[in-house]
């Protein structure tokens, strides 16, 4: 089965705190991971990609295959930050791939 | 470009009234998709088409229907609408279903049934 889970739903930091937001992941296959964002009143967008290896907005992600995770991390939060990040995997399935979505975790970044 | 475009915005439907959303993406992508995202609950696949002329279901494809009209648009219908179906709906597009890629959103219809 695949699976994504992403422990907290809300996270709130103050800014320039570190922030670490927690993917976990369940498949049998080699897997390709996702961050996307939704920022207020706007619409899904791709943060990164683990096969990249980038760091966008200071976020950076590392594929932890031993522990099956996928932890979003930043050192320094910004309250431009505060958006609902959503975890992805890409499975495959019929042979064609398709994301499966954790159930996301909103940050709240506070002057 | 405009990406991927949704009409409507926002709709209000009483239980049982039928109503179609619209997806529509200008950048010659193959594979589109429906998505609902409930509190809670992130983002569920309802339906996807991988190509022009094919469609098929995802995790949650009760109560709904789709119709790759080209390979343009791709229309989520809900023929009687129940409160359950109280949700925001996403259409996404991405360049094919192999291979490492991105998927593009639109800006979501919100749906709510009484």
């Amino acid at each position: 089965a695949q699976r994504v889970t992403q422990p907290e739903k809300l996270l709130s930091v103050f800014k320039g705190a570190p922030v670490e937001l927690k993917c976990n992941y369940s498949y049998s296959g080699s897997p390709e991971l996702f961050w996307y964002v939704q920022y207020s009143r706007q619409r899904l967008q791709l943060l990164l990609r683990h096969i990249s290896r980038e760091s966008i907005k200071g976020f950076t992600a590392d594929l932890n295959k031993g522990e099956t995770s996928f932890h979003l991390k930043k050192p320094f939060a910004q309250e431009e930050d505060s958006a609902m990040y959503y975890c992805a995997l890409k499975g495959v399935d019929t042979g064609f791939q398709k994301l499966v979505f954790g159930t996301g975790t909103r940050l709240l970044v506070s002057p | 470009n405009a990406g991927v475009t949704q009409t409507p915005k926002f709709q209000v439907l009483k239980t049982g009234q039928s109503m179609t959303l619209q997806c529509a993406q200008d950048m010659n992508h193959n594979s589109m998709y429906w998505y609902r995202q409930d509190p809670g609950m992130g983002l569920r696949l309802i339906y996807y088409s991988a190509s022009e002329g094919t469609t098929d279901k995802g995790e949650v494809p009760n109560g709904y229907n789709v119709s790759r009209l080209n390979k343009r648009e791709f229309s989520l219908r809900l023929e009687s609408a129940a409160p359950s179906q109280t949700s925001v709906y996403f259409c996404a597009s991405s360049v094919s279903g192999q291979g490492t890629y991105e998927q593009y959103f639109g800006p979501g219809t919100r749906l709510t049934v009484t």
